[in-house]
């Protein structure tokens, strides 16, 4: 069975320093792993995914991710805040064979100070 | 402009009322899906459709039905058997042409239910 935590609820930075967004996972297969952004009362916007390709994603915005099977985690990072990062952030893992649909992780709202 | 739209954005019921979520895609993708959020928790999934005609539950079906009679509509049916349908529902479509894992969902703008 496929599970994601996300380990902090709450990050709050200030704007232009580094973002760090920790997600840990545990999966029976080889997973696929996935960053969503929402903005309130919008719709889910893909941010980058890991497919067993290279373990360094980048994704848009600035955005990253890295791939650790060692340590089983794939936080977000992102060398400097923007206002405009401000939102509720997912980890989303997807495993085959397996169900067809995607297991969330709780989300971390970031809050960006100016 | 191809994408996914739900309407309405907001919907408001009375108790004992049945209703209906729309969720439309113009992407060509076989798969579609529902979710529900509620405050401060990721999604859940209620259906799935991986194909016109079929559909699955997910794990929180109980109190929804949903019909897959065209490739681009899976409408949402909250029954008044949903003991606190009030959330956000999001629906979701991705190619799924047996890709797996590495099959991307993309996410339509959701639908604010609140039972009144």
């Amino acid at each position: 069975a496929q599970s994601v935590t996300q380990l902090d609820s709450h990050v709050s930075v200030s704007e232009g320093t580094p973002v760090l967004l920790r997600c840990n996972y545990s999966s029976s297969y080889s997973p696929s792993l996935f960053w969503y952004v929402q903005h309130p009362n919008k719709g889910l916007q893909l941010l980058l995914k890991y497919t067993s390709a290279a373990t360094l994603v980048k994704g848009i915005n600035g955005f990253e991710a890295e791939f650790k099977k060692s340590e089983t985690s794939f936080h977000l990072t992102k060398p400097s805040a923007h206002m405009s990062d401000a939102a509720e952030y997912f980890c989303v893992v997807s495993e085959w064979p397996g169900r067809r649909a995607l297991t969330f992780g709780s989300g971390t709202r970031l809050q960006v100070q100016p | 402009d191809g994408g996914i739209t739900q309407s309405p954005k907001y919907l408001f019921r009375k108790e004992g009322q049945n209703v209906t979520l729309s969720c439309e895609q113009n992407l060509n993708h076989d798969a579609m899906y529902w979710y529900r959020q509620d405050p401060g928790q990721g999604l859940r999934l209620i259906y799935y459709s991986q194909i016109v005609n079929d559909f699955q539950k997910g794990d929180i079906a109980e109190g929804y039905s949903v019909s897959r009679e065209k490739k681009e509509s899976f409408p949402l049916t909250v029954t008044s058997a949903q003991k606190n349908p009030t959330a956000f529902y999001l629906c979701a479509s991705s190619i799924d042409r047996s890709g797996g894992a590495k099959d991307t969902q993309y996410f339509g703008p959701g639908t604010r239910l609140t039972v009144l």
